[in-house]
Formats: structure tokens, C-alpha cells, sequence
């Protein structure tokens, strides 16, 4: 069991251009969140997947936000039409509701995105 | 909604020095209660958690004990080291739309920094 990993760890845009995330979670955990952080600050949910099904959007989700988990294993997040606002730390992490620890959520490194 | 208060910092400490950082919560029912720590340029990493009343959770030296009656979850140590010196999050998991309950809140966060 390797963990959580994300990439890239960190990234650099302009104002305007698109990024994407990735994130794959610990093998087999059909639950899978993001977080954003931002400095200074506890993580604030975003969003989260059980399996491939979005089940919530938190409203820090704007239109510009999309994330996917098209089959139930590694999931994306794209930023469009990034702005100097949503410059902050992007965590995932997973969990697995088949075991007795179904609330506990295991984190991965964060990516870290600067819009200059 | 649920909800944590987390004492503010930073908290500046000398090594083998004892430890206390404040985490009050509100909640609906009774949640499994974390506390995650983030090292400089990390994600974060679960320390402890306790999912009852009375539980204390523990690790690493750390502690922390599930108070209903005060509603409450200080974390504690004896004696910390300069490796300790990260960012702490008292967190609890709340309600999701899809009826479950483990998307996290979390707290704002305690700097701790120890000195050789």
C-alpha cells in the first residue's frame, strides 16, 4: 500500500490557463475527497466520490471547477480559466467503507498551485 | 453544521517542554473525533482519533481524550522534540448529501514550534 499520491506537487500558471490534478488514491478505497487549503487555513472541502458517482459539490466549487473519477480509481480536478484567487494547496484523500475505520480519511502530499 | 475551535497560535516551545492545544467542537451526535498534522511542505497525516466519550486516542507520544461533557478534545504531550515542531488540526466529520457522514471539518490549525 503505497498511499495517497497526487501530481504534480507543484504548479505555476498564468491567470486565464487551465490546470489539471491528479490524484490516485490507496488502492481499493471507493471514497475518495478533495480539500483546498488555503495559507494560514484548515483544508475546506470541495468535493467527494464514492466510486465513480460525484455525490456532493461543496459551493467552493465554482462553474470553473470539474472533477471527475471515471472509473472508480484515480480522479482529476480541473481548474479553468484559473484566477490569482484560487491560488492555494489542493489535497485529496481516501477512505474505504468496506472496513470499521470508514471515517477515517488517509491524505495525500498536496498539489500546490500559484496563479501569477 | 458541525464545527471545531481550535486555539490559536503560534505556540513556541522549548524541547521536553509539555504540549497542550486547545479543540472545542460542536456536533450533531456523537462523532469519531482526528487530529492530522501537517509538516512543513507536506500533506497531512493522521496523529490520533478516538470515536467514542471517553476514548483517548493516542500516538507518538501524543494524546487526546473524547469529553462529551465538555465538548472537547485537547491533544497533550509530555515532552516534545524540535520533530514535532508542524502544524496541528483538530477535525470531525459532518454531514454529506448523500446521507453518510465523513466529509471533514477542520479546524484553522496550531503552528507549533519546538527549540533545541
Amino acid at each position: 500500500d503505497t498511499g495517497v499520491s497526487q501530481d504534480p506537487r507543484h504548479k505555476i500558471t498564468k491567470r486565464g490557463q487551465n490546470v489539471t490534478f491528479r490524484c490516485d488514491p490507496i488502492s481499493e478505497h471507493n471514497r475518495l475527497y478533495w480539500y483546498r487549503q488555503t495559507l494560514g487555513q484548515g483544508p475546506e472541502f470541495l468535493t467527494y466520490f464514492q466510486n465513480e458517482a460525484q455525490l456532493e459539490k461543496s459551493r467552493l466549487l465554482s462553474d470553473r471547477f470539474s472533477a471527475e473519477r471515471p472509473k472508480g480509481s484515480f480522479s482529476t480536478l480541473e481548474i479553468q480559466r484559473t484566477e490569482q484567487g484560487d491560488s492555494a494547496m489542493y489535497l485529496c484523500a481516501s477512505s474505504s467503507l468496506r472496513t470499521m475505520h470508514r471515517d477515517t480519511q488517509y491524505f495525500g502530499p498536496g498539489t500546490r498551485l500559484t496563479v501569477l | 453544521g458541525n464545527s471545531v475551535t481550535q486555539m490559536e497560535g503560534p505556540v513556541t516551545l522549548s524541547e521536553e517542554a509539555f504540549l497542550t492545544i486547545n479543540c472545542t467542537y460542536t456536533a450533531t451526535g456523537y462523532p469519531s473525533l482526528f487530529w492530522y498534522v501537517q509538516y512543513p511542505g507536506e500533506g497531512l497525516q493522521l496523529l490520533l482519533k478516538a470515536t467514542k466519550a471517553d476514548d483517548k486516542g493516542s500516538n507518538k507520544g501524543f494524546e487526546a481524550t473524547y469529553r462529551k461533557e465538555t465538548t472537547s478534545f485537547h491533544l497533550e504531550k509530555g515532552s516534545v522534540q524540535v520533530s514535532d515542531s508542524a502544524v496541528y488540526f483538530c477535525a470531525l466529520p459532518s454531514p454529506e448529501s448523500g446521507g453518510s457522514n465523513y466529509k471533514l471539518t477542520f479546524g484553522k490549525g496550531t503552528l507549533l514550534t519546538v527549540n533545541p
